[in-house]
């Protein structure tokens, strides 16, 4: 069966500090590949997605990943955090011929920024 | 635009009552989804729906049932609530004209005592 994993599950860093969180999937074929944040006490919202193209994507609030199809990957960076960005990050993938439109979501990795 | 909206926002039931969660959207999405979500374990799929009149099993579906009467709105059912389905539940949407990325409405956190 397909997976997605997230391979931290909590993380805690200073503001400033640089941010990368890893992303792994298992399946082989034609992927979309969506990361969503969900910030204390709300829904999921978008933060970026990939459906093709250039493999580095940049979303909203400075965060940016990059799609490396040999590795299966799809990291979620950000060059310096803010307190702001303390939430909960998931990393999600539908098959690109997919006709249901499931996502698979990864386990979620909950980020701490400290002030 | 609403978006996605869910009814109601917290609801604590006791153990062995029924109760429905109402999702609607308002952007014309063919495809409707379930969730759950849990500490620890992510989002999980319930039912999901791919158009008005049909739904299908999700990853942890026993326990609920779902309907899709018309397009816009998906509803989930607790038959018989069990302290085992305390949970946030999430509501999303998509169409396959964006790629079936999902809209999420904003939860219903429920209790079963």
């Amino acid at each position: 069966a397909q997976s997605v994993s997230q391979h931290n599950h909590h993380v805690i860093l200073s503001e400033a500090a640089s941010l990368e969180l890893g992303c792994n999937y298992s399946y082989g074929g034609t992927v979309n590949l969506f990361w969503y944040v969900q910030y204390p006490g709300q829904h999921l919202q978008l933060l970026l997605k990939y459906f093709s193209g250039d493999p580095l994507v940049k979303g909203i609030k400075g965060f940016e990943a990059e799609f490396i199809k040999s590795k299966f990957s799809f990291n979620l960076r950000k060059p310096s955090v803010q307190w702001s960005d303390t939430a909960e990050y998931f990393c999600a993938v539908t098959h690109g011929s997919s006709n249901t439109g499931k996502l698979i979501f990864g386990q979620g990795t909950t980020l701490q920024v400290k002030p | 635009n609403a978006g996605v909206t869910q009814t109601p926002k917290f609801r604590v039931l006791k153990t062995g009552q029924s109760m429905t969660l109402l999702c609607a959207q308002d952007m014309n999405h063919e495809y409707m989804y379930w969730y759950r979500q849990d500490p620890g374990m992510g989002l999980r799929l319930i039912h999901y729906s791919v158009g008005e009149g049909t739904t299908a099993k999700g990853e942890v579906p026993d326990g609920y049932n779902v309907s899709r009467l018309k397009k816009q709105n998906f509803l989930l059912g607790l038959e018989s609530a069990a302290p085992s389905q305390t949970s946030v539940y999430f509501c999303a949407s998509s169409s396959q004209r964006g790629n079936y990325e999902q809209y999420f409405g904003p939860g219903t956190r429920l209790t079963v005592t």
